[in-house]
């Protein structure tokens, strides 16, 4: 089975503070996403990549950044942390274009 | 704007009843539907997809697709308490997801 491994299950974070959130896959899958999702919003897209060192934004990019410097990982970054992006962070991995998303476990962040 | 909509519930059947989970979609281009089942503080898992019109069958779940209603359905025959979960409607776009926001499924022993 194919494993999306999101490093933290829960995060608390200072507003202003940069955060990351790191994603790892190991089935050798092309494509990575991050998505969050929040009550009544559903999955929001926030960031995807289809190889390494490539990214592009989804629909709400603004106050994120990513990195993919290798192709098992993905990495979010919060440049400047702040309550509004208090949310479940999903992290997801495909083989290639026209498959379902494997999904990692979440990382919920609680921004003070 | 590419919209995937689904009636939020929650849906409450007894156990061995037949659950239907709809969702209507905007963009007649779609081509891809997936369903994905969400348990409670869990993240989303596949479980099924369709391509083509018609009905799609994996044990007991059925998947149908309208496109020119422009709409999908899940259809969860003989329910069990074990399916009580969000379900989630999701259209595929090139590479991309676009979900709705879900609806909760409760099972009722």
């Amino acid at each position: 089975d194919v494993k999306v491994t999101q490093s933290s299950r829960y995060l608390v974070k200072r507003t202003g503070e940069k955060v990351f959130l790191e994603c790892v896959q190991d089935m050798d899958h092309e494509n990575m996403f991050w998505y969050r999702q929040d009550p009544g919003l559903g999955l929001r897209l926030i960031y995807f990549s289809y190889d390494v060192k490539m990214k592009e934004k989804g629909d709400i990019p603004e106050g994120y950044s990513v990195s993919r410097e290798k192709k098992e990982r993905f990495s979010l970054i919060l440049e400047s942390a702040s309550t509004n992006q208090t949310s479940m962070y999903l992290c997801a991995s495909s083989p290639r274009q026209g498959y379902g998303y494997t999904f990692g476990s979440g990382t919920r962040l609680t921004v003070v | 704007q590419k919209e995937v909509e689904q009636n939020s519930g929650p849906l409450s059947v007894p156990e061995g009843a037949i659950a239907s989970l709809n969702c209507t979609y905007s963009d007649r281009g779609s081509q891809s539907f997936f369903w994905y089942r969400q348990y409670s503080g869990k993240s989303p898992e596949l479980i099924m997809f369709i391509y083509s019109n018609g009905d799609k069958e994996d044990g007991r779940f059925t998947a149908q697709l309208n496109k020119a209603s422009q709409y999908v359905s899940l259809l969860i025959r003989d329910s069990q308490p074990s399916d009580s979960a969000t379900y989630l409607c999701a259209w595929l776009n090139f590479n991309k997801f676009y979900f709705g926001s879900g609806t909760k499924l409760n099972v009722k022993p």
